[in-house]
């Protein structure tokens, strides 16, 4: 199994809505992280697991809650959104953490639409 | 600041013609330079990726070439083909540092029948 699999595959929510975004990869790799990219734009990365512990948060804000249950899962929590927040969400993984010449594998993506 | 340049921002051509694609540079030192294909809406695709030592790497019609002496590389496509048109991301992850992954804009590809 080769591939990075993402739930769901669109959202649509509510401002005062609180939901989730999955992730989960049976590669045995042991980074994982959550990007974010508006359209016609890069990803900008927002959080990076390393060994199931939170290594990188890129001063996002706290509306966005990331956790890593084990190492195949992370999930991205939803709270009070904004509309600008509204964009595609991918998760990645890696074999290794950052730092070593490693392949990235990204998921399909969440698309996230915040009314 | 480290910086990923791509160029051309869009790109058209005819199907079965070749083109390049550009990517300049300013991350130093790298650990890696990679490319990646994503189709609209979807997750990036890896297609390339070279370590600072690497002069090319071929998968299939797509060849990346690096030049680390003056922070260059290139991403070319033979023989295209209508599945190709996509956006095309280079993408540097230092060597140093948080290691955080730079990304360019990417590169619009669009193939025509």
């Amino acid at each position: 199994d080769t591939e990075v699999t993402q739930t769901p595959k669109h959202l649509v929510m509510g401002m005062t809505n609180k939901k989730s975004l999955k992730c989960e990869q049976h590669m045995g790799h042991r980074a994982m992280y959550w990007y974010k990219q508006k359209a016609k734009k890069p990803p900008e990365l927002m959080f990076v697991y390393s060994y199931e512990k939170l290594s990188i948060n890129e001063s996002v804000p706290s509306r966005f809650s990331p956790e890593c249950p084990n190492s195949s899962l992370l999930n991205l929590h939803l709270h009070a959104l904004q509309p600008e927040d509204s964009a595609l969400y991918l998760c990645a993984s890696s074999p290794t953490p950052p730092g070593q010449s490693y392949e990235q594998y990204f998921g399909p993506g969440t698309r996230l639409t915040v009314t | 600041k480290n910086q990923v340049e791509q160029s051309p921002q869009s790109l058209i051509i005819l199907e079965g013609k070749n083109c390049t694609l550009q990517c300049n540079y300013t991350v130093s030192p790298f650990s890696n330079l990679r490319w990646y294909k994503q189709d609209t809406g979807r997750g990036p695709v890896s297609l390339t990726i070279m370590t600072f030592s690497e002069n090319t790497k071929s998968n299939g019609r797509y060849t990346a070439t690096l030049d680390a002496d003056t922070k260059q590389s290139s991403l070319h496509i033979t023989a295209s083909q209508l599945s190709d048109s996509a956006s095309y991301i280079c993408v540097v992850t230092p060597s140093g540092g948080s290691y955080i992954p730079t990304f360019g804009r990417g590169t619009s590809l669009i193939v025509h029948p």
